[in-house]
């Protein structure tokens, strides 16, 4: 399977800690893309991050990259109890069919107020 | 505005049926996909169309026939549904970046519809 892995599948924490949730993939890649999902509706996209970049800011949300290890990871600062929801990685495959994501298995954040 | 919208929300049928979802997306994308999340929230993709062109075919049953009357609708069609095709189905939209400086690679989801089969 092409699938990505998340870890860890759940993850709670205190409203202020801050969340960290890792993504591996096993193609080379284009971009990787993370987008949250609240339960009962879709998925909405957080931010992206291009092969050739190593770390991204957007608000509270910071990611990395690391090619080399076919990883990355979405650090959430300072949670806040509507950050709870599923987190998913999408790798955007190079070489692969035009606009096809492959995506992660999700982690579950629940944060406690 | 709803971007991306899908009907029905909720679908519950019997196994054997044939039962139609519907998708339309406002944001003038030309590219849209079907996805299906089962219950382990393992979301695959299934088709996709690039101005009303079967551009992805993934390894679904023929039972699944998607159509694309226009780029701005993307329907499914599931014949003989089987306890197995349970799961919320997703449509999606994306931009293929003409014209477009930035975002172009970002999907937009739909709100899902649910499909039980009895």
């Amino acid at each position: 399977s092409q699938q990505g892995e998340e870890d860890p599948q759940a993850l709670s924490i205190q409203e202020g800690e801050n969340a960290t949730m890792n993504c591996s993939y096993k193609t080379s890649i284009n971009n990787l893309q993370w987008y949250r999902q609240n339960s009962g509706r879709g998925l909405v996209h957080l931010i992206l991050i291009r092969s050739n970049e190593r770390e991204k800011h957007s608000g509270r949300l910071r990611v990395t990259l690391d090619t080399s290890k076919k990883s990355s990871s979405l650090l959430i600062t300072a949670s806040r109890a509507a950050d709870t929801a599923s987190y998913f990685c999408a790798t955007d495959p190079y070489g692969g069919a035009t606009n096809k994501l492959i995506f992660g298995t999700g982690t579950l954040l629940a944060v406690q107020p | 505005d709803t971007a991306v919208s899908q009907t029905p929300k909720y679908l519950v049928t019997q196994m054997g049926n044939d039962k139609s979802i519907k998708c339309e997306q406002n944001l003038g994308h030309d590219t849209m996909y079907w996805y299906k999340q089962d219950s382990k929230k393992f979301l695959k993709i299934m088709f996709s169309y690039n101005n009303k062109e079967l551009i992805i075919n993934e390894t679904v049953p023929n039972r699944f026939s998607p159509k694309s009357p226009d780029k701005a609708h993307l329907n499914l069609h599931i014949n003989s549904l089987e306890l197995g095709d349970s799961a919320v189905y997703f449509c999606a939209s994306r931009s293929n970046g003409q014209g477009v400086k930035v975002g172009y690679n970002e999907q937009f989801f739909g709100p899902g519809t649910r499909l039980t089969v009895l």
